[in-house]
């Protein structure tokens, strides 16, 4: 009963480093989200998808890119991190229609030096 | 877009004491959310309340969604509720939230 799953848990990157961060779900969700929560704030929508092959922009999406090339796994990707972009990165998905609750990942802790 | 302030933004109680967390937004809302960020960080869902009330142990909610607010109730409170609680609401497929209210329960 896994639900949704990030990987890596931890990670350090020097500036300018480039990395990914899979999202992974076993619900059979079609939507997939991903948020990042800085100190002392509430999460915020970086990008979304709402079917295999698409994404969306959300609230904060500068600096990053995603891809849902399956139902089951949303990435997100840094090009060329900066310092900015250290934050916990949190995924989440959805079944598809309204009003539906949002299930969570354990989140991932980026650092950026 | 829409606006979810929470309030108290921090709340310090004993154990055993009760507690009432407010969300307030400004439009209408197809789902909102209540969650529990744990001391390790990880996201407990605790209700999915789009209107209504419901309970869960200790724990209960209420949304009222005409008047666009949503309660949470903490009874008989313990160190183990200790953390942050987020309110989140969702229109358009989308889930904005709230800044908090941090709660830290002391023996």
């Amino acid at each position: 009963n896994a639900g949704v799953t990030q990987t890596p848990k931890f990670r350090v990157l020097k500036t300018g480093q480039s990395m990914t961060l899979l999202c992974a779900q076993d619900m059979n969700h079609e939507y997939m989200y991903w948020y990042r929560q800085d100190p002392g704030m509430g999460l915020r929508l970086i990008h979304y998808s709402v079917g295999e092959g698409t994404t969306a922009k959300g609230e904060v999406p500068d600096g990053y890119n995603v891809s849902r090339l399956k139902k089951q796994n949303f990435l997100l990707g840094l090009e060329s991190a900066a310092p900015s972009q250290t934050s916990v990165y949190f995924c989440a998905s959805r079944r598809q229609g309204t009003g539906q609750p949002q299930h969570f990942g354990d989140g991932t802790r980026l650092s950026i030096l | 877009g829409i606006q979810v302030e929470q309030s108290p933004p921090d709340l310090i109680l004993q154990e055993g004491a009760n507690s009432t967390l407010r969300c307030n937004f400004s439009d209408s809302v197809n789902n909102l959310q209540w969650f529990h960020q744990n001391p390790w960080g990880q996201l407990i869902n605790l209700f999915y309340i789009p209107s209504g009330t419901k309970q869960n142990g200790r724990l209960s909610a209420t949304t009222v969604a005409t008047e666009r607010y949503s309660l949470l109730y903490i009874s008989s409170s313990q160190t183990t509720d200790s953390g942050v609680y987020f309110c989140a609401v969702e229109n358009t497929d989308k889930l904005i939230f709230g800044t908090g209210t941090r709660l830290q329960v002391f023996p």
